[in-house]
């Protein structure tokens, strides 16, 4: 069954560096998310994204972040600065064109900022 | 916030049907109702998803109530795999975004 991969599983970085969150979503697919989960929490909807473009974001999804699709297969997060409280899991999900079709999720990197 | 309400923890014995039930009396007419799980810290894993009528498949089953105000998820014969939380899901019409709410974490017990 096809899925969502994402990598790296787990990503350590220094505060202030700059990070890039990998995602290869489900081929044929054409909207892409990105989630997030803080330890213990719930998980947060950081953006979507649909022909080349952000189409949703939420308030967490400030100017540190942005999103891209590099090439026909990759989708990116990348985080310009990182801070200690983007220390997280980082969930990819992405969809079929129907509007009624689920979101399938990969399993995710955890991000480490020290 | 989320439009659903769960109980925050149910148990369940192993072989048993597992019902998970969820609330979303504010839910509109064209609004779906979704439901997902997730084992430990892995990603949201799909389960089933209805409009009005009631939904099987190799995984579950969702009952939705007449009015659409109420659903039950049902796993038909626990495991103790099944043990996880799952998160009853409304997404609105006029956004891509699922909210998640704290869920429903299942303990499957021997």
């Amino acid at each position: 069954e096809p899925e969502v991969t994402q990598t790296p599983s787990h990503q350590v970085t220094q505060m202030g560096q700059e990070v890039i969150l990998r995602c290869v979503p489900i081929s044929n697919h054409l909207y892409f998310y990105w989630y997030r989960q803080i330890l213990g929490q719930k998980v947060e909807f950081l953006v979507s994204f649909y022909n080349n473009e952000i189409s949703e974001k939420s308030e967490i999804f400030d100017d540190q972040f942005s999103v891209e699709r590099p090439d026909g297969s990759n989708f990116t997060l990348k985080i310009r600065s990182t801070k200690l409280e983007d220390s997280a899991m980082y969930f990819c999900a992405s969809r079929d064109r129907k509007s009624n079709q689920p979101q399938h999720f990969g399993d995710g990197t955890r991000l480490s900022i020290l | 916030d989320a439009k659903t309400t769960q109980p925050p923890s149910m148990d369940c014995a192993e072989g048993r049907a597992a019902n998970l039930p969820c609330n979303h009396s504010t839910i509109s007419g064209n609004e779906y109702v979704y439901w997902y799980r997730q084992i430990h810290s892995q990603g949201p894993q799909y389960i089933i998803h209805g409009l009005k009528n009631n939904e099987t498949n190799e995984m579950a089953s969702l009952i939705i109530t007449e009015d659409r105000k109420s659903s039950t998820l049902i796993l038909p014969h626990a495991t103790l795999r099944d043990t996880a939380v799952y998160y009853c899901i409304v997404r609105s019409y006029n956004t891509d975004k699922l909210i998640f709410g704290t869920g429903t974490r299942l303990q499957v017990f021997p």
